[in-house]
């Protein structure tokens, strides 16, 4: 069975731009998380979606939103990039939920200019 | 409160066992994760155990679990050069009818000759 799936691997965009990111779950995963890491703070939970709405948020500004599609692949947005974007952003899959063990991609490392 | 810690950084001898300790704050917490980062790639997961479960035991690893004191070890048997990785201890929290995982900020771990 693949593994969880993230593209693109690296962006590099400036301040003031979007940034759309992808995550494709393993095959009959319905949980779709999303972890932002940087040295900083660490990593830090952004949101959860399952069956196409969000279950659970973490505390980032509404900058960052996302959405799931109908065949559990999810994107994450994050507009008005800001230099403290800059991060390695992490998604992980579970079937139905973070109760269950998630597991995760290789994450889509972006850098704000 | 969401709180784990975890020593910052292990250096330990080629064959030797290393032990990676963390401690959490939710009593509420379910299950208790290992995950594995190296260098430029995603988070791995390496083991886990439920809350009500003292010991597990998986090849060269070791979890050991301490309820009362919230305290929670990653033992690593023998180990090895390929060992060396950043170790994150994490709680799935279940709160509010949704789940996530807060993550440690990481242990280093190096494996020298």
């Amino acid at each position: 069975k693949a593994g969880v799936t993230q593209t693109p691997r690296y962006l590099i965009k400036t301040r003031g731009q979007q940034v759309t990111l992808s995550c494709s779950p393993i095959s009959g995963h319905r949980s779709v998380s999303w972890y932002q890491q940087t040295p900083g703070q660490g990593l830090q939970f952004l949101f959860e979606y399952f069956s196409e709405t969000q279950r659970n948020k973490g505390n980032f500004p509404g900058r960052f939103s996302g959405r799931q599609f109908s065949n559990s692949r999810s994107e994450m947005n994050v507009s008005t990039l800001e230099l403290g974007d800059s991060a390695l952003y992490l998604c992980a899959s579970s079937l139905t939920g973070p109760r269950e063990t998630q597991y995760f991609g290789p994450g889509t490392r972006l850098l704000v200019l | 409160g969401e709180d784990v810690e975890q020593s910052l950084f292990l250096s330990v001898r080629e064959g030797d066992s290393s032990v990676i300790n963390c401690t959490y704050t939710d009593s509420s917490s379910t299950y208790l994760y290992w995950y594995k980062q190296e260098p430029g790639a995603g988070l791995q997961l390496l083991t886990y155990i439920f809350s009500n479960m003292d010991m597990k035991q998986d090849q060269r690893l070791t979890v050991l679990l301490n309820k009362k004191d919230k305290h929670l070890s990653l033992r690593i048997a023998d180990t090895q050069t390929g060992d060396s990785a950043i170790y994150f201890c994490a709680e799935s929290l279940f709160s509010g009818g949704y789940n996530k995982l807060i993550f440690g900020a990481g242990t280093r771990l190096a494996v020298h000759p």
